[in-house]
């Protein structure tokens, strides 16, 4: 089974900080995303990327930035973290997706800002 | 921008009832084409998936597609109350993959 690792499930932060939220994958994809859910908005796509140290930006990239480093990794920033971030953020992996391949998602992480 | 649109619900049908949940798209070039399950607080599970026009059955599920009216379902035979969660349809074409809003379904005993 494909195992998609979330560095933490609840994380409070505060105002202003520098946030850091970490996704490893096991099964070898090529393929990484970052996603927002809030009620009633859906998933919506912060970051993607296809390869070690490539990224393309989603539909909402603004005040996010991501790092890949390790295939495995895929890591999402948030430079200085504001209220409206309070989010449940979900990473997933795919295999290259030109061949039609599903996500597979972490278990999220659930942000609060303060 | 390419969308698909689900009903968002909520559906409620009592327990042993055929839940039918619907997903349309606006992407003719849509290739591949995904269903969800999401339990309250939880991540997205992959349940079905279907790639060409007609059915396909796994277990109690059953999805069918049909690419010449641009819509997806999914059908839940003989429900069950640990099925109630919120059903997300999603669909692929060339490297990009979007995700319906989902529909809240839930199964009364």
């Amino acid at each position: 089974d494909v195992k998609v690792t979330q560095s933490s499930r609840y994380l409070v932060k505060r105002t202003g900080e520098k946030v850091f939220l970490e996704c490893v994958q096991d099964m070898d994809h090529e393929n990484m995303f970052w996603y927002r859910q809030d009620p009633g908005l859906g998933l919506r796509l912060i970051y993607f990327s296809y390869d070690v140290k490539m990224k393309e930006k989603g539909d909402i990239p603004e005040g996010y930035s991501v790092s890949r480093e390790k295939k495995e990794r895929f890591s999402l920033i948030l430079e200085s973290a504001s209220t409206n971030q309070t989010s449940m953020y979900l990473c997933a992996s795919s295999l290259w997706q030109g061949s039609g391949q599903p996500q597979h998602f972490g278990d999220g992480t659930r942000l609060s800002i303060l | 921008q390419k969308e698909v649109e689900q009903n968002s619900g909520p559906l409620s049908v009592p327990e042993g009832a055929i839940a039918s949940l619907n997903c349309t798209y606006s992407d003719r070039v849509s290739q591949s084409f995904f269903w969800y399950r999401q339990y309250s607080g939880k991540s997205p599970e992959l349940i079905m998936s279907i790639y060409s026009n007609g059915d396909k059955e796994d277990g109690r599920f059953t999805a069918q597609l049909n690419k010449a009216s641009q819509y997806v379902s999914l059908l839940i035979r003989d429900s069950q109350p640990s099925d109630s969660a919120t059903y997300l349809c999603a669909q692929t074409a060339n490297n990009d993959m979007r995700f319906g809003a989902g529909t809240r379904l839930t199964v009364k005993p």
